[in-house]
């Protein structure tokens, strides 16, 4: 049962235009989010996060927002940038648990062109 | 300078063998997690440790085992048991809702 989905497995953005990844969860016990960039053979590295109480949340060029009747989040990338090319994964905390352990997506390779 | 350090980067293992995969923090962060990365899937949890001496199964935890004697450390066996080991391994701490990530492990089954 995949609780976090990123249905797009890659997308291709020109630099200098916007990039938009988006994430899916089906639990709405769900409180936290977490986005994080990953190059291969390297730790994820933080990016942003949005706590469920908000639906929007900006640092520089990267803007999360909450949906939360929809169950959906998204990432923008604006502008985007080579360096920016990566894989993106979403992630999500909290649930009846609460464990703090994070609940990943598939992950969304990013490519931006220059 | 704080942080995770995972070891060895790369790691191979005949099938069969039991093989150790290390985590350190000095981040003295309690809580401490284990996840796997497998090709076109996200992470995966395998195993969490929330305080010294106390520690629960994730999502896939057959075929691994770990320990958590001290804060600073937790390490991760995967045992022959384990039908598919070769992926890549990420050791993370947190402290409240920051997470942190070591560089994680490669392990190839020869």
């Amino acid at each position: 049962d995949q609780q976090v989905k990123q249905n797009s497995p890659s997308l291709s953005v020109q630099e200098g235009r916007i990039s938009i990844l988006n994430c899916d969860y089906t639990n709405s016990m769900f409180d936290y989010f977490l986005w994080y960039k990953k190059y291969p053979a390297e730790g994820p590295t933080f990016l942003i996060s949005i706590s469920s109480i908000k639906d929007k949340n900006e640092d520089g060029r990267f803007t999360v927002f909450l949906n939360k009747s929809a169950k959906h989040l998204s990432l923008h990338i604006v502008p985007s940038q080579p360096g920016d090319s990566a894989v993106y994964f979403c992630a999500a905390s909290g649930g009846s648990s609460n464990t703090g352990k994070l609940i990943f997506g598939q992950g969304t390779t990013l490519q931006v062109k220059p | 300078d704080g942080g995770i350090t995972q070891s060895p980067k790369y790691l191979f293992r005949k099938e069969g063998q039991n093989v150790t995969l290390s985590c350190e923090q000095n981040l003295n962060h309690d809580a401490m997690y284990w996840y796997r990365q497998d090709p076109g899937q996200g992470l995966r949890l395998i195993y969490y440790s929330q305080i010294v001496n106390d520690f629960q199964k994730g999502d896939i935890a057959e075929g691994y085992s770990v320990s958590r004697e001290k804060k600073e450390s937790f390490p991760l066996t995967v045992t022959s048991a384990q039908k598919n080991p070769t992926a890549f391994y990420l050791c993370a701490t947190r402290l409240n809702y920051g997470y942190t990530f070591g560089s994680g492990t490669r392990l190839t089954v020869v």
